[in-house]
């Protein structure tokens, strides 16, 4: 089975500019979570959308928001973008609940100039 | 917020040795994961260990999980200079979370 893919690998966005990073989940799985990782804050949850629904949201400003489309594919969007919001942006699906093991994907570096 | 903090932050070994990361965590869990990201990349999941086991073994791991003392720690016996990463411990809380939280991570440098 083909692994979680995340596209794009690298972004370089300004202040401002909004983003979009798109994740594709293991075949078959219908779970997919969104983390944000940064040096100083570690591994923090953004969401989780499940059959299409965000199922779960961390505690993270309406800037970052998400979606899931029928084939469980997801996408998240930050607007808006502060210089705080570069980070490593890692997706990761799950057969079924969100918090069963995690499959993650290799990651969207994002940067914000 | 993290729940989970492993100790220590770093760790420099030789091969060979053995390497224990502990990680203690703060209110009930359900479970408590393991996980290894290799220098920027994503995570890969080592083991899980549900609130009702005590140890649990996968080839060159050994996790234990004390919940009175709400602590696990990870064993990687005979390290290898692939072993070089970091490694995160993940609780789903009770209470219906639904959510893992990851603790901060710890380095483990294994010298050739």
């Amino acid at each position: 089975k083909a692994g979680v893919t995340q596209t794009p690998r690298y972004l370089i966005k300004t202040r401002g500019q909004q983003v979009t990073l798109s994740c594709s989940p293991i075949s078959g799985h219908r779970s997919v979570s969104w983390y944000q990782q940064t040096p100083g804050q570690g591994l923090q949850f953004l969401f989780e959308y499940f059959s299409e629904t965000q199922r779960n949201k961390g505690n993270f400003p309406g800037r970052f928001s998400g979606r899931q489309f029928s084939n469980s594919r997801s996408e998240m969007n930050v607007s808006t973008l502060e210089l705080g919001d570069s980070a490593l942006y890692l997706c990761a699906s799950t057969y079924d609940r969100g918090t069963d093991t995690q499959y993650f994907g290799p990651g969207t570096r994002l940067t914000v100039l | 917020s993290q729940q989970g903090e492993e100790d220590p932050q770093a760790l420099s070994i030789q091969e060979g040795e053995n390497a224990t990361m502990n990680c203690s965590y703060k209110t009930s869990i359900n479970n408590l994961q393991w996980y290894r990201q290799n220098s920027g990349r994503g995570l890969v999941h080592l083991i899980l260990i549900r609130s009702n086991e005590r140890e649990k073994h996968s080839g060159r791991l050994r996790v234990t999980l004390d919940t009175s003392k709400k602590s696990s720690s990870l064993l990687i016996t005979a390290s290898r200079a692939a072993d070089t990463a970091s490694y995160f411990c993940a609780t789903e809380g009770q209470g219906g979370s639904e959510k893992l939280v990851f603790g901060k991570g710890m380095k483990l440098t294994v010298n050739p």
